[in-house]
């Protein structure tokens, strides 16, 4: 079935470094790909998403680029701030072009960036 | 964003005793929203799809009959916990589908304590 594998945390990481959290997939159709982010306490937000390959979803100066050839949707920022210091869940939806049936997520990765 | 709410934010109960938990869109019609339960430190598990005027598509494990879903209106859906036991006690997020934006938008959700 479809899946979601995420590395393994926690991530720590000093402030202004450069962030890269891996993400694969495992899916039979065309997935939309997407990054969410969890504050501690707080619900999911959706931080960025892509609908088809080679599309690079960003915001807040993340990124990740949908790479169909190595089935990928690594999250990356050049520089974070503590203020970044969240759980990060990577997901994905089968329906071509939507993202309105059920997704399913990895199982996050928590980012603490020291000051 | 879109906004979806949850209430309560928090809830203590007693072994034996049923919970209702309220997920609304706020500035949106959402006919489809998902069910959500998170362990601590662990990723979300979908527990069913809600979808309006209709049955709830519950995932395999989930018990219907302790999880009652009702879809009532395009801005409402409900999750009640029926004879609550300690184990019960989790972190339940629901998630609305905006279908214009083909996105999900998360609550910020529930955490329930079962005495």
């Amino acid at each position: 079935g479809d899946s979601v594998t995420q590395m393994e945390g926690p991530v720590t990481l000093s402030e202004e470094a450069f962030l890269t959290i891996n993400c694969t997939y495992t899916a039979t159709g065309y997935p939309s790909l997407f990054w969410y982010v969890q504050y501690p306490g707080e619900g999911l937000q959706l931080l960025l998403k892509a609908t088809k390959a080679d599309d690079k979803g960003s915001n807040k100066g993340f990124e990740a680029t949908y790479r169909k050839e190595t089935t990928s949707f690594h999250l990356e920022k050049g520089s974070v701030q503590v203020s970044d210091s969240a759980v990060y869940f990577c997901a994905l939806d089968t329906l071509l072009g939507g993202a309105t049936n059920k997704l399913i997520f990895g199982t996050g990765t928590l980012l603490a960036v020291q000051p | 964003g879109a906004v979806v709410s949850q209430h309560p934010s928090r809830v203590i109960c007693k072994s034996g005793t049923s919970v209702k938990i309220e997920c609304r869109s706020l500035d949106f019609q959402a006919t489809t929203m998902f069910w959500y339960r998170q362990f601590p430190k662990q990723s979300l598990m979908l527990m069913a799809t809600s979808n309006e005027g209709s049955k709830a598509t519950y995932e395999q494990g989930v018990e219907k009959d302790k999880f009652l879903i009702n879809h009532a209106s395009l801005t409402l859906s409900t999750l009640t916990v029926t004879s609550a036991h300690p184990e019960d006690s989790s972190f339940y997020i629901c998630s609305a589908a905006d279908r214009a934006q083909e996105t999900q938008y998360f609550g910020p959700g529930t955490r329930l304590l079962v005495l």
